[in-house]
């Protein structure tokens, strides 16, 4: 069965630091990988999504994921957060041509002003 | 402005009393999905619909049913909640279910079960 693992439940940065995600998942053929984010009393959105091409995916305000099919590994990138990027960041993955979505748990992150 | 919405936004009921929680959308989707989420857990697949067609996760408990009467609501019914459905139940929609569509999330209903 698919399952989705993130590495860090909380995390806690300063405003400039750099931001890095860990998401593992475990399927052994192709798939579809998202980045879903929710901010405080806001519901989920997409961050970004990769399907196929080129593994670095750009979404939105920033934020970057890299696909990394050896490692089974899908992780989120932001070279520098705001304050305004507190939030929780959710992992997702389908297998491709298939619909079901796993998510990971969460990782709440909070930065500090 | 808003594309998915649901109603209530909190819920609580009784032990055993019948509960319903609707969610419309105004996107015009082809597929509707519910998931549970409990504290600090992944949002969990129910079920979705793909138009009419109803498709039960195989570990949703029979309590839990569903109806879409139209493209632009599904309802949720749980029939008798017990205290471990206590959760936020999420409501989402997607153009289509190839599995590169974006899903759009509702803000969710927090059921609370006393």
């Amino acid at each position: 069965a698919q399952s989705v693992s993130q590495h860090n439940h909380h995390v806690i940065l300063s405003e400039a630091a750099s931001l890095e995600l860990g998401c593992n998942y475990s399927y052994g053929g192709t798939v579809n990988l998202f980045w879903y984010v929710q901010y405080p009393g806001q519901h989920l959105q997409l961050l970004l999504k990769y399907f196929s091409g080129d593994p670095l995916v750009k979404g939105i305000k920033g934020f970057e994921a890299e696909f990394i099919k050896s490692k089974f590994s899908f992780n989120l990138r932001k070279p520098s957060v705001q304050w305004s990027d507190t939030a929780e960041y959710f992992c997702a993955v389908n297998a491709r041509g298939g619909f079901k979505t796993i998510f990971g748990a969460g990782t709440r992150l909070f930065v500090k002003a | 402005d808003a594309m998915v919405i649901q109603n209530p936004r909190y819920q609580v009921t009784q032990f055993g009393k019948p509960v319903t929680l609707s969610c419309s959308q105004t996107l015009n989707h082809n597929v509707m999905y519910w998931y549970q989420q409990k504290s600090s857990q992944a949002p969990k697949l129910l079920f979705h619909y793909y138009d009419k067609d109803f498709n039960n996760e195989a570990d949703t408990p029979d309590n839990f049913q569903s109806r879409r009467p139209n493209t632009s609501f599904c309802f949720l019914d749980i029939r008798s909640p017990g205290l471990g459905d206590a959760a936020m139940y999420l409501c989402a929609t997607s153009r289509e279910s190839t599995g590169t569509d974006t899903q759009y999330f509702g803000p969710g209903t927090r059921l609370t079960v006393l």
